[in-house]
């Protein structure tokens, strides 16, 4: 079964860090990239970035603070997401999301598996 | 605020079709035809239902149907079923590094 796996919930204290797991199962890391998405509470969701699972490029989106990092170990086949100087605005459900690769290209902007959602709360 | 437009809330009957619009701008769905749908059931990763703005992925069903018109994109759920009841999401790129969201629209089954 093709999965993308995250680690569990997180609680941290302000100015904290923390670091969320992707672990993909049923097919090959290397194949197919990775995006992370997030959802504040009672928002919708936003795209955050992606990362290249052959080089390990991260590519950010527009605006996102340099304090979250994408990153992978492909020794363990894992991306992680890594978000320093936590603040109590980066409380949400963390995604991360395979890009969907159609018969023709893996262009399409669409991400077709995603994992459970990581909730990171930021509270003192 | 996000920077993709639906509205909050659609209903409609079993066995009725219901439309959820998302709007955006000549920079983003107006400009692209990267157009993805997601359907989202809470404490779950979300559904990919569409993408390219009208194709199914392999093992949605053909209830599921989305067109574009200039800025504006939708998404028709026909034959509603109890189980449709969920949040939906739309997509689009918007140029380099950009890709927009909308703020969902919570469909609920009468």
């Amino acid at each position: 079964q093709v999965q993308l796996v995250q680690s569990g919930s997180e609680l941290k204290n302000p100015g904290a860090s923390v670091k969320v797991s992707c672990k993909p199962s049923g097919y090959t890391f290397n194949t197919y990239n990775i995006n992370w998405v997030r959802q504040a509470p009672g928002q919708g969701l936003e795209w955050m970035g992606w990362i290249n699972t052959n080089t390990g490029n991260p590519m950010y989106a527009q605006g996102l603070a340099g304090r979250f990092v994408f990153s992978l170990d492909t020794s363990v086949s894992t991306a992680y997401l890594q978000i320093s100087s936590l603040k109590a605005e980066d409380t949400a459900v963390y995604y991360c999301a395979r890009v969907y690769c159609s018969s023709t290209t893996c262009e399409t902007k669409g991400f077709d598996i995603w994992g459970q959602g990581t909730m990171v709360a930021v509270s003192s | 605020q996000s920077a993709l437009t639906q509205p909050p809330s659609a209903s409609g009957s079993p066995g009725q079709s219901v439309t959820i619009s998302c709007t955006g701008t000549s920079s983003d769905i107006g400009a692209y035809n990267y157009v993805s749908w997601y359907q989202h059931h809470p404490g779950k990763g979300p559904k990919f239902l569409i993408f390219e703005v009208n194709k199914r992925p392999s093992g949605v069903p053909d209830r599921f149907s989305a067109s574009k018109s200039g800025n504006t994109a939708s998404l028709t759920v026909s034959g509603l079923q109890a189980e449709d009841e969920a949040d939906y999401y739309c997509s689009s790129y918007g140029g380099t590094n950009r890709l927009l969201f909308g703020g969902g629209t919570k469909l609920t089954v009468l």
